[in-house]
């Protein structure tokens, strides 16, 4: 079946525009995470849905970072302002969260790019 | 929060077996044991989950003594193909642990 998919695949923005990334989580997953990867680096938790309900958003580096999941299913990741320390991997993951041992799928990615 | 901390990085050749520990000293009753694999330019893809003693799949082992304070990801006959950077992490909803937290994983070069 499908996977997780993200969109788009790349983003090239300029320094001070809003961006909006897109998840589109497996059919049926209840789990839904946001994370941030730099080159060279482990994936940074940015946030967390259980459902519609964002349970932790501690990961979140400021006020111009948001996320929203209103039906459920597909989840916008939305950054203001862009600087170009925004500029990385973001990456979404959905379980199925319907026993306690759930593993992460992950999509491919968006590539952020600040200039 | 159960930390995790493994090598950063280890060699190996084609055709050995490749065993990866990590440690994870605080953790919790509830939380499991996971390993991701991750190759560039993708995200990180499960490869085998275990809660104690010894769990194998068709991709690997993994060995988490009784203390459960570390556990170890056995790679049987590596081929170049399993070159990438893999990540430990602890957690499970059950306990809680729902900001399952990435280190800085272990990466494998498989030499020829």
């Amino acid at each position: 079946g499908a996977g997780v998919s993200q969109s788009p695949r790349y983003k090239v923005t300029k320094r001070g525009q809003d961006v909006a990334l897109r998840c589109d989580p497996i059919s049926g997953h209840v789990s839904l995470y946001w994370y941030r990867q730099a080159l060279g680096q482990g994936p940074e938790f940015l946030t967390y849905f259980n459902y519609e309900a964002q349970q932790d958003k501690s990961g979140l580096p400021n006020d111009r970072f948001s996320a929203e999941r209103p039906e459920g299913s597909i989840s916008t990741l939305t950054i203001q302002r862009t600087e170009q320390r925004d500029s990385a991997m973001y990456r979404c993951a959905s379980s199925s969260g319907s026993s306690y041992n759930s593993p992460l799928h992950f999509g491919n990615g968006t590539r952020l790019t600040v200039t | 929060l159960a930390k995790t901390t493994q090598p950063i990085s280890m060699d190996s050749y084609e055709g050995q077996e490749v065993n990866i520990t990590c440690s994870h000293n605080n953790i919790a009753t509830n939380d499991y044991i996971t390993w991701y694999q991750q190759f560039p330019s993708q995200g990180p893809r499960f490869i085998i989950q275990g809660y104690k003693t010894k769990v194998t799949n068709e991709v690997a082992s993994l060995f988490i003594p009784a203390d459960r304070k570390s556990s170890t990801l056995s790679l049987p006959r590596v081929s170049l193909s399993d070159t990438a950077v893999y990540y430990c992490l602890v957690g499970a909803p059950t306990s809680g642990t729902y900001k399952y937290i990435f280190g800085t994983g272990t990466r494998l070069k498989v030499l020829a």
